[in-house]
């Protein structure tokens, strides 16, 4: 029962380089999340799936893209990194509305140099 | 746009003492959850409420809807119960998200 799954756990890139964060869940849920964490601020939301085959924009988008390539799976890229892109960033889940508990993976810590 | 906010920011506790951690949010909501994140920064979800008080082992959660305020309490604190914790209030700008203070940190010392 592996609940949400995030890889990689670390990552390194330097200015302009692209890489994909990669998030899987096994718990059928339908609402799929990408957030990041800075210091002294609260998760902030990058992009949402509300269900398998839509993606929105959502508090902090710019530099970022996303694909729901099925239900399980919800992907965050970064064509070209920044240095305020350093973060640590989390991809949860949840099965339905506001009334069902959050399913988060362990974290990507990604560094921008 | 609903804010969230959590009182205190930093609290040292020694082990054994009641702890109390205070969430605020501005606008009315259905649910409000109580996520904890370990110092390996792995998070769990604690709680999820909508009325009255959860208890689960030593922590127990209240929520006063009218008055918009949660507070989560952990009786005969323990150092491995040194997080961060977070509440967790739905938004209104992004489809069934979230908005979520910016945490407490606590450390309980032996």
């Amino acid at each position: 029962n592996a609940g949400v799954t995030q890889t990689p756990k670390f990552q390194v890139l330097k200015t302009g380089q692209s890489m994909t964060l990669q998030c899987a869940q096994d718990m059928n849920h339908n609402s799929m999340y990408w957030y990041r964490q800075d210091p002294g601020m609260g998760l902030r939301l990058i992009y949402y799936s509300a269900s398998e085959g839509t993606t929105d924009k959502g508090e902090v988008p710019n530099g970022y893209n996303v694909s729901r390539l099925n239900k399980r799976e919800f992907s965050l890229r970064l064509e070209s990194a920044a240095p305020s892109q350093t973060s640590v960033y989390f991809c949860a889940s949840m099965p339905g509305p506001y009334n069902s508990p959050l399913h988060f993976g362990n974290g990507t810590r990604l560094t921008v140099t | 746009k609903n804010e969230v906010e959590q009182s205190p920011q930093n609290l040292t506790a020694q082990e054994g003492e009641f702890i109390t951690i205070n969430c605020s949010y501005s606008v009315g909501i259905s649910a409000l959850h109580w996520l904890q994140q370990h110092p390996g920064g792995g998070i769990v979800s604690l709680f999820m409420l909508s009325s009255g008080k959860k208890k689960h082992g030593r922590l127990i959660a209240t929520i006063n809807i009218q008055e918009k305020h949660s507070s989560l309490h952990i009786t005969a604190s323990h150092p491995r119960d040194s997080a961060v914790y977070i509440c967790a209030a739905p938004g209104r700008n992004y489809g069934q998200n979230f908005v979520f203070g910016p945490g407490t940190r606590l450390s309980v010392l032996p």
